[in-house]
């Protein structure tokens, strides 16, 4: 069955650190890639997706990057954080079949930026 | 693009059904989903439903959509504690897999 896992859990940072955070998929090959930030009491923002290695789309302009070294792994990145940064930030997969691409969601990082 | 709304709060008696609303705006999504969260946690797919379909049914769930209306309802039979939780509604959208959610109902389950 297919597994998906984030790391860290939880992650305090100050302001101007960099940032990296790391979602990695089992199970399953060649699966399409998401970030998503969700704001405290607010619902998912899309932030990036990918399609394969090396492919990112950004969907917001924004202080975050994303990268997809390896076939399931995708890591959110910033070279330095803003306070307004912090957020729950979900990566999901889904398996790329055309129509009909159900996401399912990674355990989620907390992040808070002080 | 897409727009999809939900009430914020919903607060049910344990035993009794709830019923979770969401509208959308882009009558082209193909697929409507519904999601739970619980606290600190990720999000956890329910169910889904395609847009050619007025009803889909699962256990205690049960997910109506009104296409001319573009008003979907999860309602959630015999409520228990554990179904407190966020539940989002979601759309696809857009030429890719593009999932726009709303900002999801609290539902609180109150002996």
């Amino acid at each position: 069955s297919q597994t998906i896992h984030q790391w860290p859990a939880t992650l305090v940072q100050p302001v101007g650190s960099p940032l990296s955070l790391e979602c990695t998929v089992e199970g399953t090959s060649n699966p399409n890639l998401y970030w998503y930030r969700q704001a405290a009491g607010r619902g998912l923002q899309l932030l990036f997706y990918s399609v394969g290695i090396g492919q990112i789309s950004s969907e917001v302009p924004q202080n975050l990057s994303a990268s997809r070294p390896q076939d399931r792994q995708f890591i959110l990145s910033s070279k330095k954080l803003l306070l307004s940064d912090s957020g729950f930030y979900l990566c999901a997969w889904s398996v790329p079949s055309g129509l009909q691409e159900t996401q399912y969601f990674g355990p989620g990082t907390r992040l808070l930026v002080l | 693009g897409e727009d999809v709304e939900q009430s914020l709060f919903l607060s049910v008696r344990e035993g009794d059904s709830s019923v979770i609303n969401c509208t959308y705006t882009d009558s082209s999504s193909t697929y409507l989903y519904w999601y739970k969260q619980e606290p600190g946690a990720g999000l956890q797919l329910l169910t889904y439903i395609f847009s050619n379909m007025d009803m889909k049914q699962d256990q205690r769930l049960t997910v109506l959509l009104n296409k001319k209306d573009k008003h979907l309802s999860l309602r959630i039979a015999d409520t228990q504690t554990g179904d407190s939780a966020i539940y989002f509604c979601a759309g696809l959208s857009g030429g890719y897999n593009k999932l726009i959610f709303g900002a999801g109902t609290r539902l609180a389950v109150h002996p």
